[in-house]
């Protein structure tokens, strides 16, 4: 069974301009969460997208925005990128839900603002 | 709140010695689930094991075991002789459903030295 990948692996963007991020989770899966990662705030829990539809989100400002399509394929949206979004995103898939279920994560997407 | 506690910022061990990584979550809800997951250099997290509250039974995989203390909020994690390819960031992560979010440590850094 395939992993869940990110596209794209890396990504060198201005700050002010916007970014979309995509994942693909482990087929079956329905769940797909994202997570931002940075050495001084550690692994964030971004939100979580189920059947097309967000269920949970984290503490983080209406710039960072998802999707999830019917074949459960997710994207993340960050507009107007600011320094501090730099960070490796992560994505994670499970069977029914971030929360009871274990994850499976992507290999991430290396974000670099400048 | 919910919180998750890792003291442990960086370790380092001789191969073939046990090591234990320390765990100490914060919640309020009767029902919630504890994960651990290691982190290689090659960045991709790995699902490590899943708990739920109300199962308090230690668990042993191989050189990996696992303690659950609910009287002490701790879910800590012990390597047996371990080895060069121990060596990673490890996550203890908790999940409630009143939360639905995911929290996860600040992780521990575990350097083995051959």
């Amino acid at each position: 069974k395939a992993g869940v990948t990110q596209t794209p692996r890396y990504l060198i963007k201005t700050r002010g301009q916007q970014v979309t991020l995509s994942c693909s989770p482990i087929s079956g899966h329905r769940s797909v969460s994202w997570y931002q990662q940075t050495p001084g705030q550690g692994l964030q829990f971004l939100f979580e997208y189920f059947s097309e539809t967000q269920r949970n989100k984290g503490n983080f400002p209406g710039r960072f925005s998802g999707r999830q399509f019917s074949n459960s394929r997710s994207e993340m949206n960050v507009s107007t990128l600011e320094l501090g979004d730099s960070a490796l995103y992560l994505c994670a898939s499970s069977l029914e839900g971030a929360v009871t279920y274990e994850q499976y994560f992507g290999p991430g997407t290396r974000l670099t603002v400048t | 709140a919910q919180k998750v506690t890792q003291a442990q910022t960086e370790i380092s061990v001789v191969e073939k010695e046990d090591v234990t990584l320390d765990c100490v979550y914060e919640t309020r809800d009767t029902t919630y689930y504890l994960f651990w997951y290691k982190q290689p250099p090659s960045g991709e997290l790995v699902f490590l094991i899943r708990r739920n509250s109300f199962d308090e039974q230690n668990e042993i995989s191989g050189r990996y075991s696992w303690n659950f203390q609910k009287s002490t909020s701790s879910f800590n994690f012990t390597i047996t002789a371990s080895q060069v390819v121990d060596s990673a960031v490890y996550f203890c992560a908790l999940s409630t459903n009143t939360g639905n979010q995911f929290y996860f440590g600040t992780g521990t850094s575990l350097t083995v030295i051959p």
